[in-house]
């Protein structure tokens, strides 16, 4: 069975500066994809970055990127130049290809003060 | 497009009673999907459809029912709701032919209290 795990209930940062969610999951699957989704607290579910898992390299959008390590079986996600909107709960989501479930970690809870 | 609409809202039922959320996707979308989220444990499926007429368990399927007889409804049902079923629940839709992706379209949720 896979397993998604974020080890970090909740983070701060100051806006501007640099923050690094991390995840970590389990599988046996070779071909999946990983997610980063973002919950403001209007509760509206956002992707934020996607992974391939074939693809070595780590996946970019503006201000959000991604560290994937496959061997060690781990997807940090890195915001860059903070802002307050920001402000969120942060998925991790696993998916394996040609199956019907996606797995979520247990988030993170982001803060970004002035 | 409305893209993944959930009825109601915000619920509040006493401990006994039973109700039904609706979801409904404008999307074409065959696979749907019911995830209730509680403090620390994340989003954890509750059952889902691959398709009109099918549905299958999740992880956490006990005191819910489902069904999905029209392919762009599907309901979850709580037949004697129970104070730990309260929650956040969302509702979620995906192409089949979306293999490329996997992109899922979520509801807005539904905030249900058990009392």
């Amino acid at each position: 069975a896979q397993t998604v795990t974020q080890s970090q209930p909740e983070m701060s940062v100051q806006e501007a500066e640099t923050v690094t969610l991390s995840c970590t999951y389990d599988t046996s699957e070779s071909n999946y994809y990983l997610f980063w989704y973002k919950q403001p607290p209007s509760r509206q579910m956002i992707l934020v970055i996607r992974q391939e898992a074939y693809k070595q390299q780590n996946a970019t959008e503006n201000r959000f990127s991604v560290n994937f390590q496959k061997a060690a079986k781990s997807f940090s996600l890195k915001i860059s130049d903070s802002q307050l909107g920001d402000t969120a709960m942060y998925f991790c989501a696993f998916i394996a290809y040609n199956t019907d479930k996606l797995i979520f970690g247990t988030g993170t809870r982001l803060q970004v003060f002035p | 497009n409305a893209g993944v609409t959930q009825t109601p809202k915000f619920r509040v039922l006493k401990t006994g009673q039973s109700m039904t959320l609706l979801c409904a996707q404008d999307m074409n979308h065959e696979y749907m999907y019911w995830y209730r989220q509680d403090p620390g444990m994340g989003l954890r499926l509750i059952h889902y459809s691959v398709g009109e007429g099918t549905t299958a368990k999740g992880e956490v399927p006990d005191g819910y029912n489902v069904s999905r007889l029209k392919k762009q409804n599907f309901l979850l049902g709580l037949e004697s709701a129970a104070p730990s079923q309260t929650s956040v629940y969302f509702c979620a839709s995906r192409h089949l032919r979306d293999s490329v992706t996997y992109g899922y379209t979520f509801g807005s949720g539904t905030r249900l209290t058990v009392v």
